[in-house]
């Protein structure tokens, strides 16, 4: 089963700014079957990026997501007070063993 | 639009059973895998079970192999989690959620608003 390990735990920015979220695995991600989705606060979690960087219907050009192998980032440029959130980065490419990362919080001040 | 609606969450004892539907609506049910995915209080996302569309692969995590059965009713556009041998530690928002590929890719593009189920005595 593939850890994944996300960092940092926390990023506090403010609007207009850039975020710059890390993902890593503790083995090479099958086919870069790497998602990251959105979770705010009492609400169920969103798909923003599939296979590494395919953005998902519907999202902002503000979200990009990078990398292949062990190593995957999210990005997110002019950041948004709506954009304060819980990010968390999934494996998917080792069916049947699907794991989350522990997520990465973005507070926008 | 897609529609993705949990219901059966509720207060069990250690060691009893609940199941847990949900009805999609929306897209092509029987072309896509269901999932489900819970969340502890204030703690991350576990991925439970999956399902394939037409049946040729059910999936569990360690954690609820051997305790919980997902299945589902391509007719009526459902899916269900069967869980015995409940423990404090199954205590969790429950998600039902739309596997986005086409090809059984196990990633999750449309997700309920969640169930929780509290287990305690």
């Amino acid at each position: 089963e593939t850890v994944l390990t996300q960092s940092p735990a926390t990023l506090i920015l403010s609007p207009g700014e850039r975020a710059t979220l890390s993902c890593g695995a503790s083995q090479s991600v099958s086919y870069n079957y790497l998602a990251w989705y959105q979770q705010k606060p009492g609400l169920a979690p969103r798909l923003l990026i599939y296979e590494a960087s395919t953005r998902a219907t519907g999202i902002s050009d503000r979200f990009s997501g990078s990398g292949s192998g062990t190593d995957f980032t999210l990005t997110i440029t002019r950041l948004e007070p709506e954009d304060s959130a819980v990010y968390y980065c999934q494996d998917y490419g080792r069916s049947p063993a699907l794991t989350f990362g522990g997520g990465t919080k973005v507070e926008i001040k | 639009e897609v529609k993705v609606v949990e219901s059966g969450g509720g207060l069990v004892k250690p060691g009893g059973s609940l199941r847990l539907s949900c009805a999609a609506s929306g897209f092509t049910f029987g072309s896509y895998s269901m999932n489900w995915v819970r969340q502890a209080p204030g703690k991350g996302l576990e991925w439970v079970a999956s399902i394939s569309g037409s049946y040729s692969y059910i999936y569990y995590g360690d954690a609820v192999k051997g305790r919980f059965t997902i299945s589902r009713d391509n007719a009526k556009n459902s899916v269900y989690l069967q869980m015995n041998s409940l423990s404090v530690e199954d205590t969790a928002v429950y998600y039902c959620a739309k596997g986005g590929g086409r090809y059984g890719e196990l990633y999750f593009d449309y997700w309920g608003q969640g169930t929780l189920v509290t287990v305690s005595s």
